[in-house]
């Protein structure tokens, strides 16, 4: 079974630019969550997408935002890039049904950087 | 506020000895969920361990247990027997209970912990 995956792997844009970031669910997982994490810090909550709703938002601006489609997978987008954006974005699935105790499937992560 | 602290930046153990990495939460969610995650300088999260907050054990997962103290709000992980793979960021992360009856909602991290293994 494919696990979640994330593309591309490394991204580099301008600052002022648009980044598109892609995740792919396992198979059957409706929910999508997108996390950023910053050089040598935690794992910061972006968004959370179910069924193709946004059902949580984190604390960043509105120029982060992002969409779920009718096959779960789902894209960040990040305008008006920032060079504080540069992180590792990490994208992870889970199915509602599941049990509690199943922690969420983390993707490898998606390393933006804005020069 | 911040709702999962870890003290600890980093932490040097022992090879093959036994190491606590320390948690503590906040919420006013009876309902909620504890997890542990490794991540390897590779870059992805590993899941480790969970506790419910109404389970009546603490959790384990073979070298990993959870010293789950409800009252005191803290989660500390405890990993027996270190390994020099074990050499890795530690993160204790809560989700409360949001929609679905409590199986849902976005795991919030701490900044997380430092392990270094020394053989």
């Amino acid at each position: 079974e494919a696990g979640v995956t994330q593309s591309p792997t490394h991204l580099i844009k301008t600052r002022g630019q648009q980044a598109t970031l892609r995740c792919s669910p396992i198979s059957g997982h409706t929910s999508v969550y997108w996390y950023q994490q910053a050089l040598g810090l935690g794992l910061q909550f972006l968004l959370w997408y179910d069924e193709g709703e946004e059902r949580n938002r984190g604390n960043f601006p509105p120029r982060f935002s992002g969409r779920q489609f009718p096959n779960y997978s789902s894209e960040l987008n990040v305008n008006a890039l920032e060079l504080e954006d540069s992180a590792l974005y990490l994208c992870a699935s889970s199915f509602v049904a599941q049990k509690p105790n199943y922690g969420y499937t983390f993707g490898s992560g998606t390393r933006l950087t804005v020069v | 506020a911040q709702k999962i602290t870890q003290t600890q930046p980093g932490m040097f153990v022992q090879e093959k000895e036994a190491v606590t990495l320390d948690c503590t939460y906040d919420t006013s969610d009876p309902s909620y969920g504890l997890f542990w995650y490794k991540q390897p300088s590779s870059g992805e999260m590993i899941f480790l361990i969970y506790q419910g907050s109404y389970d009546q054990q603490n959790a384990t997962e073979g070298r990993y247990s959870l010293n789950f103290q409800k009252a005191r709000k803290s989660a500390n992980l405890v990993i027996s027997a270190s390994q020099l793979g074990d050499s890795a960021m530690y993160f204790c992360a809560m989700r409360e209970a949001k929609g679905y009856g409590g199986s849902q909602g976005n795991l919030i991290f701490g900044k997380g912990t430092k392990l270094s293994v020394k053989p």
